[in-house]
């Protein structure tokens, strides 16, 4: 089955550590896309890309970092830049106009 | 720009109660509408997509009517079970790549 996979489900940061969060799929979309959750709040949009090698930076993309080097994988670096970095991020795919496959998820923790 | 405005929550029923949860959307053009649902610690999952005017999205006993001449989008279930417990997005594509999300809007079903 066709689906999107983000690994690990949980991740706990050192501080002043950078921690990839990984992000595949095999739906063969062209646009791939970071979302990050706090508590009680919407999605904001961290990094996004339309096709491979190209990526742009959404409302909240300060202290983060992702490649696009494959269709299939868009790996997002949180870095030591990021001030708060503990959140639930969400990795999503879509084809035009079609809306978004959504990952389940990772719940990183700074400890 | 575009935006897409719910209504607050949070919101409590008793099951089998009717739900109604409000989506009006500002854009340009005609963009399809979404409403995504997100369990406890999960992803967020399609529940429903409308993309012309007057159709009509539903899954899972949920409804919703794309009405331009309201600009509106609004969520309805006619008799809730528990299992409905969950936050709920308002989302709008103008037909590119991106969608625009609303806050979303936490449901609690009591038994």
């Amino acid at each position: 089955d066709g689906g999107i996979t983000q690994s690990p489900k949980y991740l706990f940061r050192k501080e002043g550590q950078n921690v990839t969060l990984s992000c595949e799929q095999n739906l063969n979309h062209d646009a791939m896309y970071w979302y990050r959750q706090d508590p009680g709040q919407g999605l904001r949009l961290i990094y996004y890309s339309q096709i491979v090698n190209d990526f742009q930076k959404g409302d909240i993309a300060e202290g983060y970092s992702v490649s696009r080097e494959k269709k299939e994988s868009f790996p997002l670096t949180v870095t030591s830049a990021q001030k708060n970095p503990t959140a639930f991020y969400l990795c999503a795919s879509s084809i035009q106009g079609s809306g978004y496959t959504f990952g389940s998820g990772t719940r990183l923790t700074v400890v | 720009g575009n935006s897409v405005t719910q209504m607050e929550g949070p919101v409590t029923l008793s099951e089998e109660a009717f739900l109604t949860i409000n989506c009006t959307y500002t854009a340009t053009g005609y963009p399809s509408l979404f409403w995504y649902v997100q369990y406890p610690g999960e992803g967020l999952q399609l529940l429903l997509k409308a993309t012309k005017a007057d159709d009509k999205g539903s899954n899972k006993g949920f409804e919703a009517t794309y009405r331009k001449e309201t600009t509106s989008f609004h969520l309805e279930k006619g008799s809730v079970q528990v299992s409905d417990s969950a936050v709920y997005f308002c989302a709008l594509s103008p037909n590119d790549y991106k969608l625009s999300f609303g806050a979303g809007t936490t449901v609690t079903v009591r038994a």
